[in-house]
């Protein structure tokens, strides 16, 4: 999984609790991503990352947050875990090409799948 | 949405046989990848074909993009069983190359 790790991997959790997720890579890479996975809408992004600090949000961010206090953790975090929010997180980095063409392919790690009862 | 739709959504065939899957999009894009997924694994990059490509290969897989049409076709020749997984493909945008994922196809290899 291209030096990409997750943190935990299985956690279940109440409603109205706290949540966070932990992305920890090895690559050194500058783009880093939160996606989750839920059955008939594939993956799509809550947060990305383009270096130390800079982040922005994506197409379905309403309630998480994340933060980056160095290149290699990416934190993604639940203020108030809803039922709603119980699916499979992917995190996800990426870095300039081999050709120098800008930021193409991204590595996936392993998951980590959340249940908020 | 800019979601990428993939057709079709499930597909059974046999080992040795070709496996096609097409996917739609809606807007112009930098480029668009494919990959595959295994059950309870992270996703895995395939091939990117940019947008000023139309055709590419690489071992068994062949992409090809009609950015007129916005659409795009990954081929799998002579599968073999350990090709059953889900493919996903996505599309990438804007000056950081966001990409939006389509819904995927689940492809099942029968031995």
């Amino acid at each position: 999984d291209a030096g990409i790790t997750q943190s935990p991997r299985h956690k279940v959790t109440e409603t109205g609790t706290p949540v966070t997720l932990r992305c920890h890579q090895t690559e050194n890479h500058r783009y880093m991503y939160w996606y989750r996975q839920d059955p008939g809408h594939g993956l799509r992004l809550i947060h990305y990352s383009y270096g130390v600090k800079d982040t922005d949000k994506g197409e379905v961010s309403d309630g998480y947050s994340v933060s980056r206090s160095k290149t290699e953790d990416f934190l993604l975090t639940l203020e108030s875990a809803t039922s709603s929010q119980t699916s499979v997180y992917f995190c996800a980095i990426s870095g300039i090409s081999e050709l120098g063409t800008g930021i193409e392919t991204q590595y996936f790690g392993p998951g980590t799948r959340l249940l908020v009862l | 949405s800019q979601q990428g739709e993939e057709d079709p959504q499930a597909l059974s065939i046999q080992e040795g046989e070709n496996a096609t899957m097409n996917c739609s999009y809606k807007t112009s894009i930098n480029n668009l990848q494919w990959y595959r997924q295994n059950s309870g694994r992270g996703l895995v990059h395939l091939i990117l074909i940019r947008s000023n490509e139309r055709e590419k290969h690489s071992g068994r897989l062949r992409v090809t993009l009609d950015t007129s049409k916005k659409s795009s076709s990954l081929l799998i020749t002579a599968s073999r069983a350990a090709d059953t997984a889900s493919y996903f493909c996505a599309t990438g945008f804007g000056a950081t190359n966001k990409l939006i994922f389509g819904t995927g196809t689940l492809l099942a290899v029968q031995p």
